[in-house]
């Protein structure tokens, strides 16, 4: 079966430094999100994309945080400089056609800044 | 704001135990989910239901639109069972595009 596929799984940054977490999304799936869980706490949405945009954001979503696809197959979340609060688990999912259809999720990259 | 709440927080059982864990939520949605965590961190969609109940193997998703209420229950469970369950709700508004909110979890320990 066909997965979402997150690198790297776990990634140590000092803080101020700029990280990339990469997504290979499910093929012929149109709808992508970022979703970022800190430890004990619960998921949250961060940024849905859809036809090379973002539809919709979370306050999280701030101007430190960016998505793109920059090759069709590849869709990458950075954080520009990053702070410490910014240590969470961060999953990326995806689906065919958006609203009211299961999600499918990555594995995860749990993002640890120093 | 849409709030998601799950009950209990904490859930242990015996093996063979029948378990129910319950989610509510504050505002009308058009889809409710059933998401599984396992132990190292992944999340695998068990459910996505809009109204009535939907079964696969031992599980049995259930919802109450006019309640705003759902349940998850798992039959004979299995110490297999034994992670986080976590109920996610999808808004009612046409410009959704799927963002989740989610519930805080349910930790399930299934003892042998």
């Amino acid at each position: 079966e066909p997965e979402v596929t997150q690198t790297p799984s776990h990634q140590v940054t000092q803080m101020g430094q700029e990280v990339i977490l990469r997504c290979v999304p499910i093929s012929n799936h149109l709808y992508f999100y970022w979703y970022r869980q800190i430890l004990g706490q619960k998921v949250e949405f961060l940024v849905s994309f859809y036809n090379n945009e973002i539809s919709e954001k979370s306050e999280i979503f701030d101007d430190q945080f960016s998505v793109e696809r920059p090759d069709g197959s590849n869709f990458t979340l950075k954080i520009r400089s990053t702070k410490l609060e910014d240590s969470a688990m961060y999953f990326c999912a995806s689906n065919p056609m958006g609203g009211n259809q299961p999600q499918h999720f990555g594995d995860g990259t749990r993002l640890s800044i120093l | 704001k849409n709030e998601v709440e799950q009950s209990p927080q904490n859930l242990t059982a015996q093996e063979g135990e029948f378990i129910t864990i319950n989610c509510s939520y504050s505002v009308g949605i058009s889809a409710l989910h059933w998401l599984q965590q396992h132990p190292g961190g992944g999340i695998v969609s068990l459910f996505m239901l809009s109204s009535g109940k939907k079964k696969h193997g031992r599980l049995i998703a259930t919802i109450n639109i006019q309640e705003k209420h759902s349940s998850l229950h798992i039959t004979a469970s299995h110490p297999r069972d034994s992670a986080v369950y976590i109920c996610a709700v999808e808004s009612g508004f046409r410009t959704s595009y799927g963002k989740l909110t989610f519930g805080q979890g349910t930790i399930l320990t299934v003892h042998p």
